[in-house]
């Protein structure tokens, strides 16, 4: 089945480090899945940070970005300068329209050190 | 603002005894869903809602009930609970189906089964 295989946590880096968490996915059913990255602040619900439903597009906010990459089927999330407010557990996701279903990661938890 | 909650936000029961989470949407959307997340396990799919009425078996049923008695309500129902029940759960809702769109999450409700 649908499977997402991310950076295991915590990851802790210091504010205006860089950052990146490794994303791989496998889709058995399709060939181009939708990509989505959900942040999840503490005492806070899942909401999305980015979506890319393109191979070959990048996504961007709040100054993360992901690329969607087919060949490695990847989406790694990057970030060149990291806040305190980063903080968070973030959650690589996959949807398959043959099931029309979103299947989720385990959650990466970030701690940015000030 | 659209808003999912989720009451209560922490629940201690015993084995064997009965459980209901709550679940409201104020975004108009037809999809609600109810996930578990244990460590090291990404979000897993209980059961999900189309519509009132209306009721699907997501990727874990076995041990929970649910019901959708409005388009904002949406209810899970463990009936004995047991230990292994102890998880975080969250609830979503969605416009539509799925793949492609973005969930839109309850801060989640903490139940511990001892």
């Amino acid at each position: 089945g649908d499977s997402v295989t991310q950076t295991e946590g915590p990851v802790t880096v210091s504010e205006s480090e860089s950052l990146i968490i490794n994303c791989t996915y496998s889709a058995t059913s399709i060939a181009y899945p939708n990509l989505f990255w959900y942040v999840r602040y503490p005492g806070e619900g899942l909401q999305l940070l980015l979506k890319v439903i393109t191979a070959g597009q990048k996504g961007s906010s709040r100054g993360f970005e992901a690329t969607y990459n087919k060949e490695t089927t990847s989406f790694h999330l990057q970030k060149a300068s990291v806040q305190e407010s980063d903080s968070a557990v973030y959650y690589c996701a996959l949807g398959d329209y043959s099931n029309n279903r979103i299947f989720f990661g385990d959650g990466t938890q970030l701690v940015v050190k000030p | 603002e659209a808003a999912v909650t989720q009451s209560p936000r922490n629940k201690v029961t015993v084995t064997g005894g009965n459980v209901t989470l709550s679940c409201r949407q104020t975004n108009s959307h037809n999809y609600m869903y109810w996930y578990r997340q244990d460590t090291g396990h990404g979000l897993r799919l209980i059961h999900y809602s189309y519509g009132a009425g209306n009721l699907q078996i997501g990727d874990v049923p076995d041990g929970y009930k649910a019901t959708r008695t409005t388009q904002e309500d949406f209810f899970l129902l463990l009936e004995l609970a047991s230990p292994s029940q102890t998880s975080l759960y969250f609830c979503a809702s969605s416009r539509t189906g799925g793949a492609r769109a973005e969930q839109f999450f309850g801060p989640g409700t903490r139940l511990t089964v001892l």
